[in-house]
């Protein structure tokens, strides 16, 4: 079946340096994609999301770029923090509403 | 955004028992979903909770196991009936919640609920 995957389960950056972490998805169907943080002991947090008519969307110290050729998506996070410490996640939909979630990437940030 | 409250946060039970676990939002939404994430995996999607009607399961799940509720457009429940160690996981609700021209719906989860099966 189609699945949505990380390329590397963990992420270790240096607080300050830009973070960027990867998805590969295999539905190129899919139109809509979302990436989320999850803390732990909480559910994800919604972080950002694109529609396959765009390549690239920007929100507060995070962009996502998304490549459908290679069928690639990505969140950049400018500035790391210890607070986006975390497990984070990229979805994908196509047709209905429901999303197929990656494996998840934790990133560690070093002080 | 949706303010999603899901109780209990975390629960210890018995084999052969059942929890029941309530979602509650702070608005009406349409769709509600109900997810499971074993221990250091992923979310997987167990069911749509649809509002007057029987809920819609995914493969691998069935009602008999978990049991949904969806009495309102506000609340849900999922029961996790007649447990064992492997339905040890975090249980999550969640809600899709749209713009006005219903083309950005986005998918909010409530905090989850820790389940620890002896």
């Amino acid at each position: 079946g189609e699945s949505v995957g990380l390329h590397l389960p963990t992420l270790s950056v240096q607080e300050g340096d830009n973070s960027i972490i990867n998805c590969a998805y295999s539905n190129s169907a899919s139109d809509y994609f979302i990436w989320y943080k999850q803390e732990s002991g909480k559910g994800p947090q919604f972080i950002i999301d694109i529609r396959s008519n765009m390549d690239k969307r920007q929100g507060q110290r995070v962009t996502v770029l998304l490549n459908k050729t290679v069928k690639h998506l990505s969140l950049q996070i400018a500035a790391t923090q210890p607070g986006d410490s975390a497990v984070y996640f990229c979805a994908e939909r196509h047709g209905d509403y429901k999303l197929s979630f990656g494996a998840g990437t934790t990133v560690t940030v070093r002080a | 955004s949706a303010v999603i409250s899901q109780k209990p946060s975390r629960d210890i039970c018995q084999r052969g028992t059942s929890l029941t676990i309530q979602c509650q939002v702070d608005s009406q939404v349409t769709m509600m979903f109900w997810y499971r994430q074993q221990p250091g995996q992923s979310l997987t999607l167990i069911a749509t909770a649809n509002q007057g009607s029987e809920a819609t399961y995914e493969s691998g799940f069935v009602i008999d196991k978990f049991p949904i509720s969806r009495p309102n457009l506000t609340f849900s429940t999922l029961t996790v009936s007649n447990m064992s160690p492997e339905d040890s996981s975090i249980y999550l609700c969640s809600v899709e919640v749209g713009d006005s021209f219903a083309t950005n719906e986005k998918l909010f989860f409530g905090s989850g609920t820790q389940l620890s099966v002896l």
